[in-house]
């Protein structure tokens, strides 16, 4: 069974342009989460999807961040503009649906802003 | 708001003795306790969990334990290997199946 897939593994902008991260999660997983996490601290979820729509997305700094989820299978997680605070690995995870604890997980994007 | 704590940052142990990860949480409304292993440029992989009516679950080296009342859970590896050297990340979820996780701690087990 083929795992989350994400891409690209690395980018570095500078501050105030624009970056977009793609997901594709495990086959016939229902629900996808996006994730951020900052050096030395856990994963803090972005935003939870359910097939195509939003579940939770309370922490997203909707300001600047932006996600969506066409036709329930993959994902695009957008900063646009970035700030240098937005450094961190963005981890894209999947199960099979919203009820289930279990969470597989992508390898993560590391994104550097300069 | 750091709903998660671990507060060991790092832990070293030799092979074969027992590791212990420790884990705090302070929202009684958790439901599912769960910990993740992560090694260097891969991301979390699921390790063992634990229901919030439980407070105890085996899997192999892999024990979690959890006490409600003092609101802390805990991972016992035994005995250790090498490989188990990685991140271990506490993780609880919430009323809207959120995960909130801890900070993590990085476990070495020397040869």
């Amino acid at each position: 069974e083929a795992g989350v897939a994400q891409s690209p593994r690395y980018k570095i902008i500078e501050k105030r342009q624009s970056v977009a991260f793609w997901c594709n999660p495990i086959s016939g997983h229902a629900t996808l989460y996006w994730y951020q996490q900052i050096l030395g601290q856990g994963p803090k979820l972005l935003i939870q999807f359910q097939n195509n729509g939003v579940v939770d997305d309370s922490q997203l700094p909707k300001d600047r961040f932006s996600a969506e989820r066409l036709k329930g299978v993959d994902s695009t997680l957008k900063i646009q503009p970035a700030k240098l605070e937005d450094s961190a690995v963005y981890l894209c995870a999947s199960s099979l649906g919203v009820n289930t604890y279990t969470q597989y997980f992508g390898p993560g994007t590391r994104l550097t802003v300069l | 708001d750091q709903q998660v704590k671990q507060n060991s940052p790092s832990l070293s142990v030799q092979e074969g003795r027992i590791s212990i990860l420790n884990c705090d949480y302070t929202n009684s409304m958790f439901d599912y306790f769960l910990w993740y292993k992560k090694y260097p440029a891969e991301g979390p992989t699921f390790l063992i969990s634990i229901s919030s009516i439980k407070d105890k679950n085996e899997d192999g080296r892999f024990t979690v334990f959890l006490n409600k009342s003092a609101k802390h859970l805990s991972l016992h590896i035994v005995p250790s290997q090498p490989g188990d050297s990685a991140v271990y990340f506490c993780a609880a979820r919430g009323n809207n199946n959120d995960m909130r996780f801890g900070a993590g701690t990085r476990l070495t087990v020397k040869p």
